[in-house]
């Protein structure tokens, strides 16, 4: 079955520091694939997404490129601030008899200090 | 512009309990979603709906109940609160299963048995 791996937590950084958070996948044929940014005390809301091979999907200075030769959507941001503190899910969204579904990464806990 | 509204926000339960969370979305959205967040556990499907009248399990089912009798509305009922059902429960929405689409989420309801 579909499933989704990222780097563990947590992850302090300095305001201004470069972030990377770390995300594979299993799936069969190709799948779109999604990051999800959880603020406090709130649900989950959508960051970017990808749906094809060598897409990059962006939105508030974050970048993630679907690389299907090595499997990973890892999510980038050049210099992060404090009010990007929020846990960020990996997720996959797959083919055919699967594709109600949404299969989600364990989060990845993100705190900036200033 | 309301989106997915979840009621209530926080919730605490005695074990054999019962109660329902509530799920009500606006965006004419056919599928709908429940899932659960444990703490380090990402998110785990409990039931969907792909539209009034149809509802189906996801992975974690048990100790559940879902109707779905409108487009808007997809109720969640847990008829004998257990410990191990403490958690947050988030509903989401999709327009259809297109895997390119993304979820939409509530703010979630945090339920404690106790």
């Amino acid at each position: 079955g579909n499933s989704v791996t990222q780097m563990e937590g947590p992850v302090t950084l300095s305001e201004e520091a470069f972030l990377t958070i770390n995300c594979t996948y299993t799936a069969t044929g190709y799948p779109s694939l999604f990051w999800y940014v959880q603020y406090p005390g709130e649900g989950l809301q959508l960051l970017l997404k990808a749906t094809k091979a060598d897409d990059k999907g962006s939105n508030k200075g974050f970048e993630a490129t679907y690389r299907k030769e090595t499997t990973s959507f890892h999510l980038e941001k050049g210099s992060v601030q404090v009010s990007d503190s929020a846990v960020y899910f990996c997720a996959l969204r797959g083919l055919g008899g699967s594709n109600y579904k949404l299969t989600f990464g364990k989060g990845t806990l993100l705190t900036v200090n200033p | 512009n309301a989106g997915v509204t979840q009621t209530p926000k926080f919730r605490i339960l005695k074990i054999g309990q019962s109660m329902t969370l509530q799920c009500a979305q606006d965006m004419n959205h056919n599928y709908m979603y429940w899932y659960r967040q444990d703490p380090g556990m990402g998110l785990k499907l409990i039931y969907y709906s792909v539209g009034a009248g149809i509802t189906d399990k996801g992975e974690v089912p048990n100790g559940y109940n879902v109707s779905r009798s409108t487009t808007e509305d997809f109720p969640l009922r847990l008829e004998l609160a257990a410990p191990s059902q403490t958690s947050v429960y988030f509903c989401a929405s999709s327009f259809d299963a297109i895997s390119n689409q993304p979820q939409h989420f509530g703010d979630g309801t945090r339920l404690s048995i106790l």
